[in-house]
């Protein structure tokens, strides 16, 4: 049974490029979360997305987007790169499967290292 | 502000002792779910542990247990017959029923010496 996993593993940008990452999550899951972890810091989510729409959002600006597939899997975008989007991104998965909120737990994927230049 | 608080940010053991890590949160809301992860130098986070804050019963894995004590706002992860397999950054989370952000504390470093 795979987990969640992420690609790529490590990515270098520069200031104002674009970016795309991927996670597909765990066989049986429908809902993928994205966070963002700075060096020394906790994980800061991003957003959800379930049934191929955003349900809820963090504190991060419009440059943050997303994209649910038919197949549960999701790409996370981050235009116009800053040097401050330097960090470890987070894919986790679980289940809601129509229960409000889910009584299953999140599971991480490896995460992305993103080095902006 | 609704946020999750570990005050120690580096803790030290030997091998085979128990140590307890601190957490204490802030929120309003009655119902919610509490949560140890453990992120290795691997970077993956792993799920130590859970507590659903209406059930009084302290949660227990194996050598992990938590001391909930929600009046305090507090949740506390004791590991008893520490192992060097154990070092890890450990976060405490918080997680609202009917939502699945999850809100991350800063996190302890663990080292296990032997």
């Amino acid at each position: 049974d795979a987990g969640v996993t992420q690609s790529p593993t490590h990515l270098i940008k520069t200031r104002g490029q674009q970016v795309t990452l991927r996670c597909s999550p765990k066989s049986g899951h429908d809902t993928v979360s994205w966070y963002q972890q700075a060096l020394g810091q906790g994980p800061q989510f991003i957003f959800q997305y379930y049934e191929e729409e955003e349900r809820q959002r963090g504190n991060f600006p419009d440059r943050f987007s997303g994209h649910q597939f038919p197949n549960y899997s999701s790409e996370l975008n981050v235009n116009a790169l800053l040097l401050g989007d330097s960090a470890l991104y987070l894919c986790a998965s679980s289940l809601i499967g129509g229960l409000a909120g889910g009584r299953y737990e999140q599971y991480f994927g490896p995460g992305t290292r993103l080095t902006v230049t | 502000a609704q946020t999750v608080t570990q005050s120690q940010p580096e803790m030290s053991v030997q091998e085979a002792e128990t140590v307890t890590l601190s957490c204490t949160y802030d929120t309003s809301e009655n119902n919610y779910y509490l949560f140890w992860y453990k992120q290795p130098p691997s970077r993956q986070m792993i799920l130590v542990i859970r507590q659903e804050a209406y059930k009084q019963q302290n949660a227990t894995e194996n050598r992990f247990s938590v001391n909930f004590q929600k009046a305090a706002k507090s949740f506390s992860l004791k590991i008893s017959d520490s192992q060097l397999g154990d070092t890890a950054m450990y976060f405490c989370a918080r997680r609202f029923e009917g939502a699945q952000k999850l809100v991350f504390g800063q996190g302890t470093r663990l080292t296990i010496n032997p």
